[in-house]
This record gives C-alpha cells, sequence and structure tokens, in this order.
C-alpha cells in the first residue's frame, strides 16, 4: 500500500538552530513530493514541492528539502530556526501516472516546537 | 484574492441533524477535494471531485455525500451526524496540468455533533 511516514510526532529545536522534520514515503513509479504548514486553526499552507530537477528545493519562509530517491525520503530542512516556525508540518506524495492521481497522500504530521 | 473559502467556520450539531458544508474556489480549478483531520491521523479523503458533475469516493466516504453542481463550489452534506464526524473540514482544490500540482486549502470548518 502507498504510504507516506512522520516518524516524530513533534519536534523540539532551540531558536537559531537548525531544524529537520523527517519524511518517508513508501510509493511506485516517480512521485511529486510536498511540504504543507499548518498554524493554530488556520488552513494548510503550500511550503515546497519536488517534481523533477535538483534534488535540493527551496520554498517559503527559507525551508527548503532535499529528495532522496534511495532512501525514498524528502526532509524539511532549515538553517536557523524561529520562534515563530512553531507550527504542525505536513508531508504528502502525489503518486506518479494514473489511476490514483487526483489523490494526494498526506502523513499525520510533525508538531515542530522552536524554543526561545 | 479569496482562493478557497469554506462556510460555515463553527458548527455544532445535534446527533441525527443534517447539515451542509459549502466549499468556493475562485481559481478555475478541476480538481476539488473534502478532507477530514483528526488528532494523530492527519487529512484522510472523503470525497474529491475531476469535474463539474463528478464526484468519487476517497478514503472514508460513508455518511457524507457531495455534489459538485458547479466548477466553482463543492458541498458536503452530512444526513445525519453521528459524533464520529465531530472534526476538522479541510476543503481544497487544484488545476489540471504540471502546473496544477499544487493543492490549495481552505481555512477549514470546526464540526462538533453532541
Amino acid at each position: 500500500a502507498q504510504s507516506v511516514a512522520q516518524p516524530e510526532d513533534q519536534v523540539n529545536v532551540a531558536e537559531g538552530n537548525p531544524l529537520t522534520v523527517k519524511c518517508t514515503y513508501s510509493v511506485s513509479g516517480n512521485p511529486y513530493l510536498f511540504w504543507y504548514v499548518q498554524y493554530p486553526n488556520r488552513g494548510l499552507q503550500f511550503l515546497l514541492k519536488y517534481i523533477t530537477g535538483d534534488n535540493l528545493v527551496k520554498g517559503s519562509y527559507g525551508f527548503e528539502a532535499e529528495f532522496n530517491k534511495s532512501q525514498t525520503s524528502f526532509h524539511l530542512k532549515k538553517p536557523s530556526a524561529l520562534v515563530s516556525d512553531s507550527a504542525l508540518y505536513f508531508c504528502a506524495v502525489r503518486p506518479a501516472g494514473a489511476p490514483g492521481t487526483y489523490k494526494y497522500i498526506f502523513g499525520t504530521g510533525t508538531r515542530l516546537k522552536v524554543l526561545a | 484574492n479569496a482562493g478557497v473559502t469554506q462556510t460555515p467556520k463553527f458548527r455544532v450539531l445535534k446527533t441525527g441533524q443534517s447539515m451542509t458544508l459549502l466549499c468556493a474556489q475562485d481559481m478555475n480549478h478541476e480538481y476539488m477535494y473534502w478532507y477530514r483531520q483528526d488528532p494523530g491521523m492527519g487529512l484522510r479523503l472523503i470525497h474529491y471531485s475531476v469535474g463539474e458533475g463528478t464526484t468519487a469516493k476517497g478514503e472514508v466516504p460513508d455518511g457524507y455525500n457531495v455534489s459538485r453542481l458547479k466548477k466553482q463550489n463543492f458541498l458536503l452534506g452530512l444526513e445525519s451526524a453521528a459524533p464520529s464526524q465531530t472534526s476538522v473540514y479541510f476543503c481544497a482544490s487544484r488545476s489540471t496540468g504540471d502546473t496544477g500540482n499544487t493543492i490549495y486549502f481552505g481555512e477549514g470548518s470546526w464540526l462538533t455533533v453532541v
């Protein structure tokens, strides 16, 4: 079965330190990969995506993610965390090809807490 | 610059009552989705639509119905609400083609069934 895993329910990091939020996936073909962020009582906001090309993609608010095909991972990173980065982060995968191209698979979310 | 708009934002229902959640998008997107978000379970797809007049079941369709009579609107109905349907509901949309890979979400609708 196709799936997305975010192995950490919560990640704590000190302000100014680098952060990593992990995501691994299990889908067939070459998937499209996404990161979304959700602030309290808000909808999900798009951060970045990998479709093809350079394995390191840059997104909003200084975030970046690295696609690793051999490890089937798409970890979210930021060189220096801010308290305002504290939120719930979702990894999502859109399996390539048809059928099923209409459906996106979301991870269960990782809560990032940046400590001042 | 509305994007995806959901109404209502908050609602409390009694068991057995019915209601409809409305989603409207102004981006001329073909695909629209309804998800529910529950603690520890991430987002689960309820129903989706690939175009006006078409709908399809997602992972957790039971107890819900949908309609897409107009391209810009996607309605989610609960005919007889149950406490298990207490959740946060998100509507989302995207366009077709390579530029349409990104899903855009509404702000959510918080539903409590008592």
